[in-house]
């Protein structure tokens, strides 16, 4: 059974101070690994797909890793409006679907 | 602008009602996906659809029917069998050849069900 858990389940940073998004993942044959951020009372908004180990995406303050067990979203200097819940999602050999984790909460104050 | 609407937005129940969530995509894409989404919990998967006129069960199927008549549309329906059906229902759709699972999946904007 695929599964994926993320860490922390929430963050509070200051306007500008950088850090990271864990999520960890096993599956048995990995076909892809998503990243989301959703707003309040919004549907996740996709970000980044990422296909292999040492692949890395970038959007704005946004940079998402991966290796065999885990995936990171690097956020650097984040501002308020980068304060969302950030999901991560695998797909795998297993089946068509896709598994979930559980997000983090990522607060940034100005 | 291709995209998935769902409405309503918000939606209230009541005791013994069944109510009907619509979620239509011009994104032309074969899957289809119902997610339930609980405060502090991660997406479980209700229902999904690959192809016109076939669905699958996902995890959580129970108390809860959908149809898929056009490939546009995937409507959920929350029966009365549904004991706790206060939550945010999400839809999806994804693109994909020979598998599903490499292609990411496209969120409409959810609808609140609550209970009277």
């Amino acid at each position: 059974e695929d599964q994926v858990t993320q860490s922390p389940e929430a963050l509070r940073l200051q306007e500008g101070e950088s850090s990271s998004l864990n999520c960890s993942y096993t599956v048995s044959g990995l076909r892809g690994l998503f990243w989301y951020r959703q707003d309040p009372g919004k549907g996740p908004e996709f970000l980044f797909t990422l296909y292999s180990a040492g692949e890395e995406k970038e959007k704005e303050r946004l940079k998402a890793t991966l290796t065999k067990k885990e995936s990171f979203l690097h956020i650097t200097a984040p501002k308020p409006e980068d304060s969302a819940t950030y999901l991560c999602a695998v797909g795998s050999s297993a089946g068509n679907m896709l598994t979930f984790g559980g997000g983090t909460r990522l607060m940034v104050k100005p | 602008d291709g995209g998935i609407t769902q409405s309503p937005k918000y939606l209230f129940r009541k005791e013994g009602q069944n109510v009907t969530l619509s979620c239509e995509q011009n994104l032309n894409h074969d899957a289809m996906y119902w997610y339930r989404q609980d405060p502090g919990q991660g997406l479980r998967l209700i229902y999904y659809s690959q192809i016109v006129n076939d669905f699958q069960k996902g995890d959580i199927a129970e108390g809860y029917s959908v149809s898929r008549e056009k490939k546009e549309s995937f409507p959920l329906t929350v029966t009365s069998a549904q004991k706790n059906p206060t939550a945010f229902y999400l839809c999806a759709s994804s693109t994909g050849t020979l598998t599903y699972s490499n292609q990411p999946q496209h969120f409409g904007d959810g609808t609140r069900l609550s209970i009277l």
